[in-house]
């Protein structure tokens, strides 16, 4: 199995910060890796998919890169609504998807 | 518009039963793979469950393996989770996703607003 470990677990910072999560495969994953965020008591929402392609209506505040075992988030300037919890989650295992443990971001 | 929309949860006892649904709409059913996840109550995302678009290559989590199956209604554009012998660690909210896919790109692009289950005496 593919485990992915996310830091840090949580996160706090102010509106217009810059922040960065990491996710690391516990084995090298190429780029199938997407985010996703998800706010109390609501569905997940796919932000990037194959670790650096933004989905279509996503904000361009948030990008992707990595590749292999190390991958990152970034949201350039936060809004009010980006705190949230995210969510890495590896595509490589087919069809056993699994996900990260989470990155709780919250407001300074 | 593309909807999801699960049912079926609900309070059960430890080694009881249920059968969730997740009816679809606006969108092709018949032509892509679905997968069931779950969430614990404050806890992170599992993925439980994934069946192809024709209801071939079916795969479960070792966590359910035996006791959870998967299947699906094309015909009915309805996706299905029948769980048995339930246990208080499987109480959670079940999300129903839609596979997406450009090439051997994989993401999960719609999801339902989850139906909670609840094992408990």
């Amino acid at each position: 199995d593919i485990q992915l470990t996310q830091s840090p677990s949580s996160l706090s910072a102010s509106v217009g910060d810059r922040v960065t999560i990491t996710c690391r495969a516990s084995q090298r994953i190429s780029s199938y890796l997407n985010w996703y965020q998800q706010k109390p008591g609501k569905a997940p929402k796919l932000l990037i998919y194959a670790a650096s392609s933004l989905q279509s209506g996503v904000p361009s505040r948030f990008s992707g890169s990595g590749s292999g075992t190390d991958f990152t988030l970034s949201i350039s300037s936060l809004q009010p609504e980006d705190f949230a919890t995210y969510y890495c989650q590896q595509t490589y295992n087919t069809p056993m998807y699994s996900f990260g443990q989470g990155t709780k971001l919250e407001i300074k | 518009q593309v909807r999801l929309v699960e049912s079926g949860g609900g309070v059960v006892q430890p080694g009881g039963s249920l059968r969730l649904s997740c009816a679809t709409s606006g969108f092709a059913f018949s032509n892509y793979a679905m997968h069931w996840v779950r969430q614990s109550p404050g806890k992170g995302l599992e993925w439980v469950a994934s069946i192809r678009y024709d209801g071939g290559n079916k795969n479960h989590a070792e966590s359910v393996k035996g006791r959870f199956i998967i299947s699906r209604d094309n015909a009915k554009n309805t996706l299905y989770l029948e769980m048995s012998s339930l246990r208080a660690e499987d109480s959670a909210v079940y999300f129903c996703a839609k596979v997406g896919r450009i090439g051997e790109l994989i993401f999960f692009d719609y999801w339902g607003q989850g139906t909670l289950v609840t094992v408990s005496s």
